[in-house]
């Protein structure tokens, strides 16, 4: 079954102006992932977010958790073409494998 | 850096044939996932096994679907016979780093078109 749930499922936009891209899910979970698959170089981790954090950052990325939704957001500031892929949020509980959200399209154009 | 190997990358056979993945951590670890991923869609947990033993095959179609983990190492993907429904990605996944946070490294998968 899926946990999590992105939303929009797809998203277009210019490059250099930001995307965010939201999911939320059902259960307690130990952390939260965002993953980025193209056709280039598969389905790659990009990010992890402990359920103690409330936001994360690394280079232009920023994740942010809320517990207490059940929500998490991942933004991509200032976009590039290369960008353009399919992102998937994935949750992690103790003791099982990661499940997938469907997943939004990102299409950066330029 | 960890690195898996998955062949054949593209497989088209007929319904009601057999098809079997490969896959090869280059470096290796006692957790070795299988997913399948359906066109548009997430990854979905098909089986985890640490070392030789299965620790989650809840989502594996057994009455079709087999896998095994050949001395802790590489590990086979078999369905038999396939059906239309199975055409998808087929992802091998092991822990990223220490794996102590469930981070996992894909290999670039196998794409299943059953006609």
């Amino acid at each position: 079954s899926q946990q999590g749930e992105e939303d929009p499922q797809a998203l277009s936009i210019q490059e250099g102006e930001n995307a965010t891209m939201n999911c939320s899910y059902k259960t307690s979970i130990n952390n939260l992932q965002w993953y980025r698959q193209n056709s280039g170089r598969g389905l790659v981790h990009l990010i992890l977010i402990r359920s103690n954090e409330r936001e994360k950052h690394s280079g232009r990325l920023r994740v942010t958790l809320d517990t207490s939704k059940k929500s998490s957001s991942l933004l991509i500031t200032a976009s590039r073409a290369a960008d353009t892929a399919s992102y998937f949020c994935a949750t992690d509980q103790a003791g099982t494998a990661l499940i997938f959200g469907k997943g939004t399209t990102l299409s950066v154009s330029s | 850096e960890a690195g898996v190997a998955q062949s054949p990358r593209y497989k088209i056979i007929e319904k009601r044939q057999s098809v079997a993945f490969w896959c090869n951590p280059i470096s290796g670890h006692a957790t070795l996932y299988w997913y399948q991923q359906i066109l548009g869609q997430g990854p979905k947990l098909l089986i985890q096994f640490q070392n030789n033993g299965v620790v989650d095959d809840s989502q594996l179609p057994k009455d079709r679907f087999s896998a095994e983990r050949l001395k802790g190492v590489d590990s086979t993907l078999k369905i038999q016979p396939a059906k239309l429904e199975d055409s998808a990605v087929y992802l091998c996944a092991i822990p990223r780093g220490s794996g102590a946070y469930n981070e996992q490294f894909f290999g670039p998968g196998t794409r299943l078109t059953v006609l």
